[in-house]
Parts: C-alpha cells; sequence; structure tokens
C-alpha cells in the first residue's frame, strides 16, 4: 500500500528558531514527486515546496528546505527562522507518475511561539 | 488566491439529504482532482477528471458521484448523507495528468450532515 507516515503529531518551535518535520513514505514506484502543503486555520491548501525524486539535489525555497534520502524513503522539511505566520497543519503528500493524486500524511501541527 | 473557486462555502444539511458541490479550475487547467479531509480519515483522494472523463478514483463511496462538464467545471454529487459525511470538501485543478504539475487547491466546501 502506499501510504505517507507523519510521525510528529504535534511540534512547537519559539520564533527566529529552527524546526523539522518528518515525514516517511511508501512507494514500489521509482518515479515520484514529493511535496510539503501548509494548511493553515483558514483552511487553505498551500504548496511550501516540491521535490523531483531523481533529483539528488535538496530543494529549497526561501526559509524552507528539504531532507530528501530517497534509500531511506525520507522527506522531512526544515523551517529556518520560524516566523509566527508559520503556525499551521503541515502536510507530506507524494504524487507518481502513474497516478496523478496526491497521497497525503495524517499531518503535523506547527505551533510557533513568540 | 490559487484561481480555483468553489461554491459553497459552507453547506449545512441533515441526514439522507442530497447537495452537490461545485469546482471551477484554473483557466486552461483540465484535470479535476476532489480531496475529502475529514478529523478521522484526514485528506484522502476521491476522484479525478481530465477534460471530461473520469480518470481515476481513489475511496469514494457509491453514494458519491462526479462529473465534469465541457467548460471544465466539476460537480460533486454527495446522496443519503450520512453524519460520517461532515468533512471539508477539496477541489485541485492542474494543467495536465500523470505529470507534474502543481495542483492548485481551491478553498474548500465545508459539509456539515446534522
Amino acid at each position: 500500500a502506499q501510504t505517507v507516515t507523519q510521525s510528529q503529531p504535534e511540534m512547537s518551535v519559539q520564533e527566529a528558531e529552527t524546526v523539522t518535520l518528518s515525514c516517511t513514505y511508501d512507494t514500489s514506484e521509482s518515479d515520484y514527486y514529493l511535496f510539503w502543503y501548509k494548511q493553515p486555520p483558514s483552511r487553505q491548501m498551500i504548496l511550501v515546496i516540491r521535490q523531483e525524486a531523481y533529483k539528488q539535489q535538496n530543494a529549497t525555497e526561501n526559509r524552507f528546505s528539504v531532507n530528501f534520502q530517497k534509500a531511506a524513503k525520507s522527506f522531512s522539511l526544515k523551517i529556518s527562522d520560524s516566523q509566527l505566520g508559520d503556525a499551521a497543519m503541515y502536510f507530506c503528500a507524494y504524487k507518481t507518475r502513474s497516478q496523478g493524486n496526491l497521497i497525503f500524511g495524517k499531518g503535523t501541527k506547527l505551533s510557533v511561539k513568540p | 488566491d490559487s484561481g480555483v473557486t468553489q461554491t459553497p462555502k459552507h453547506l449545512i444539511t441533515a441526514t439522507g439529504q442530497r447537495v452537490t458541490l461545485r469546482c471551477s479550475p484554473r483557466s486552461g487547467d483540465l484535470s479535476v482532482y476532489w480531496y475529502q479531509q475529514s478529523l478521522d480519515q484526514g485528506l484522502q483522494f476521491l476522484i479525478q477528471y481530465y477534460n471530461g472523463e473520469e480518470r481515476a478514483k481513489g475511496n469514494i463511496l457509491e453514494r458519491f458521484s462526479a462529473q465534469q462538464f465541457p467548460d471544465l467545471h466539476s460537480e460533486l454529487n454527495l446522496s443519503s448523507l450520512e453524519l460520517g459525511d461532515s468533512a471539508l470538501y477539496f477541489c485541485a485543478s492542474s494543467p495536465r495528468e500523470d505529470r507534474y504539475n502543481e495542483q492548485f487547491f481551491g478553498p474548500g466546501t465545508r459539509l456539515t450532515v446534522l
């Protein structure tokens, strides 16, 4: 079965500090794409960062970066210089080339303390 | 604003009733995906349409159906509603199917079944 596991239901970080959210996934396919989505209290799903599985270089988007370990099927998200606006649910997801839909983890609720 | 619109924003109805959720994809996007977000099941893929044709089915109940019209908007029909159908229903669109393309999510329709 294709699954995504986010082992941390809740995380907390101090403003301006760094936090890492964990994600592992399971797929038998070799061609796939990984994503982190942010869902603030407004419930809008916002793409934070994405990674193509065939690329070894870890993706970065400003304060957001990933640690992609393909052999371990791990895809963690690092948020640097955390801001109050980063407080949200974060979902890890992937999709394979053979199927277009996203498969999501259960999410991690991130709180940012001032 | 993702460019994907969903109506209505909120829907409150009773058990046994039927409702229709509407989604308008971004201009030019051919693929529409429907997802259900509930507290116990998380974010689950329901169904995908591409240019008017059904392309993939996920965990969609037989009481649920969908279609995509020639103008590419999509409707999700939920019938014989049960309390457990209460959830946030997202529509997402992407330009092409089975390719690495970001899925742009609408704001969702919150369905409450009483």
